[in-house]
């Protein structure tokens, strides 16, 4: 069975870059797609972008600018960096599988980790 | 910045059938598979339908989906109590390039 648990800090200050990462576990990040969605507070879902096992990165053009995402494939895990951050980025963080391709469904995912943006 | 629109919420008795829509465009829901979500409170979301109409193993047959042309629907037939959650749709968009979720709907069993 596939495990995925996010880890960071949960505040962060305004201006500063929010650091999140994934470990992946019951399989490896070869060879799928992976994401990271977002959540704030009594809203909707917001995905924020996908990296491929092989590095190729996709972000949501809304945060492009700001938005790094990598992988460790000998650690098996994958990492996100959102920089520049706003009490408009205090949401719930996931991390997701998707099933196949960039555009397929996601299958696994993380619990998901509260991150507030104060100072 | 959702691109996809739901209802708000959506209501019905024990035992009824409720629908849910999702409306969206050309770009998304007209040219890409669809796929539901389930969330309840303090959890992540889970797949209910992808394909458009595809349920994963252990899925209920009372949930069904289906699409046309730029919109698609979610059907919860034999509604159950433990089916109040919120419900997601969600498509890739091809002029954005990125995954797209609708707003969500709260489905309540009266």
């Amino acid at each position: 069975q596939v495990r995925l648990q996010e880890s960071g800090p949960g505040l962060v200050k305004p201006s500063e870059t929010l650091s999140l990462t994934c470990s992946v576990s019951g399989g490896s990040i070869s060879p799928h797609y992976w994401s990271w969605i977002r959540q704030p507070p009594g809203k909707g879902l917001e995905w924020i972008g996908y990296i491929y096992f092989s590095g190729k990165t996709k972000n949501n053009p809304f945060l492009r600018s700001r938005v790094t995402i990598s992988a460790d494939t000998s650690k098996n895990l994958f990492s996100l960096k959102l920089s520049s951050v706003t009490a408009a980025d205090t949401a719930v963080y996931f991390c997701a599988r998707h099933h196949s391709g960039y555009d397929a469904h996601f299958d696994y995912w993380g619990q998901g980790i509260p991150v507030s943006v104060s100072s | 910045q959702s691109v996809l629109t739901q209802p708000p919420s959506a209501s019905g008795a024990p035992g009824q059938r409720v629908t849910v829509s999702c409306s969206g465009s050309y770009s998304n829901i007209g040219s890409n598979y669809v796929y539901w979500y389930q969330q309840f409170p303090g959890t992540a979301p889970q797949v209910l339908i992808y394909r458009d109409n595809q349920r994963p193993s252990g899925v209920p047959d009372r949930f069904s989906g289906s699409k046309s042309g730029t919109s698609a629907s979610l059907a919860i037939s034999g509604l159950r109590s433990e089916d109040e959650a919120a419900y997601y749709c969600a498509a890739w968009d091809d002029s954005l390039s990125a995954q797209v979720f609708g707003t969500g709907t709260e489905v309540s069993v009266l």
